[in-house]
């Protein structure tokens, strides 16, 4: 079956402007996280949903940073007024969730920002 | 709060020599464990997780770890490594399934 696919899988974008990236989990997991990953360094978790939950946004870095989660599918990541410093590959995985015997998490290929 | 940290950022090998990758975590309470590799231009795959019992665990392509609990470790071995386990390696933790935490990499070379 399908992976986790995101889109697009790269972006270059002008200091300043908004972004969006995408992400469509795989059919019928519930979980779904967002990670970055900067050069040489490891993921930093930014956001986590779970069903029709409250998302976990503990991990944003700043309000420029929003993620919603349509009809328990696909997200979209948002990143406003885009800074240098956002430049990194951006990770999106799901998981079964709750009620499984482990909700292993399964990565996208990701999304390569670039903001110049 | 947790953190994972991996000491070692490369770590070349030759062909057919043991490897041993380290991670420590810290976190007060009780973690789950796992190790990701990420093949080149690929996206992160499990490798092998910790979850509760055997401190042992087996994973893919003979690669195994042992938790360590008075440590707070859970370093990655292989026996003998190939050239096709060239790749960067995440170890996580999580308690809660909600939140992971990822340490930087370690990224393995093998030379021929």
């Amino acid at each position: 079956g399908a992976g986790v696919s995101q889109s697009p899988s790269n972006k270059v974008t002008e200091k300043g402007k908004d972004v969006e990236l995408r992400c469509d989990p795989i059919s019928g997991h519930t979980a779904l996280y967002w990670y970055r990953q900067s050069l040489g360094q490891g993921l930093e978790f930014l956001i986590y949903f779970q069903g029709n939950s409250a998302p976990d946004k503990s991990g944003l870095p700043s309000d420029r940073f929003s993620a919603e989660r349509t009809g328990g599918s696909v997200s979209t990541l948002t990143i406003q007024r885009t800074q240098q410093e956002d430049s990194a590959v951006y990770l999106c995985a799901s998981s079964l969730g709750p009620g499984s015997s482990y909700n292993e998490q399964f990565f996208g290929p990701g999304t390569r920002l670039t903001v110049l | 709060a947790q953190s994972v940290t991996q000491l070692d950022s490369q770590v070349p090998v030759f062909e057919e020599a043991p490897v041993e990758l380290r991670c420590n975590y810290s976190s007060s309470v009780s973690v789950y464990l796992f190790w990701y590799v990420q093949y080149p231009n690929q996206g992160l795959q499990l490798l092998l997780k910790y979850l509760s019992g055997s401190t042992l665990v087996k994973g893919i392509n003979g690669f195994e770890a042992e938790f360590n609990k008075s440590q707070t470790s859970f370093h990655l071995r292989k026996p003998s490594v190939h050239i096709s386990d060239t790749a960067e390696y995440f170890c996580a933790v999580t308690n809660n399934f909600n939140k992971f935490y990822f340490g930087s990499g370690t990224k393995l070379n093998v030379k021929p």
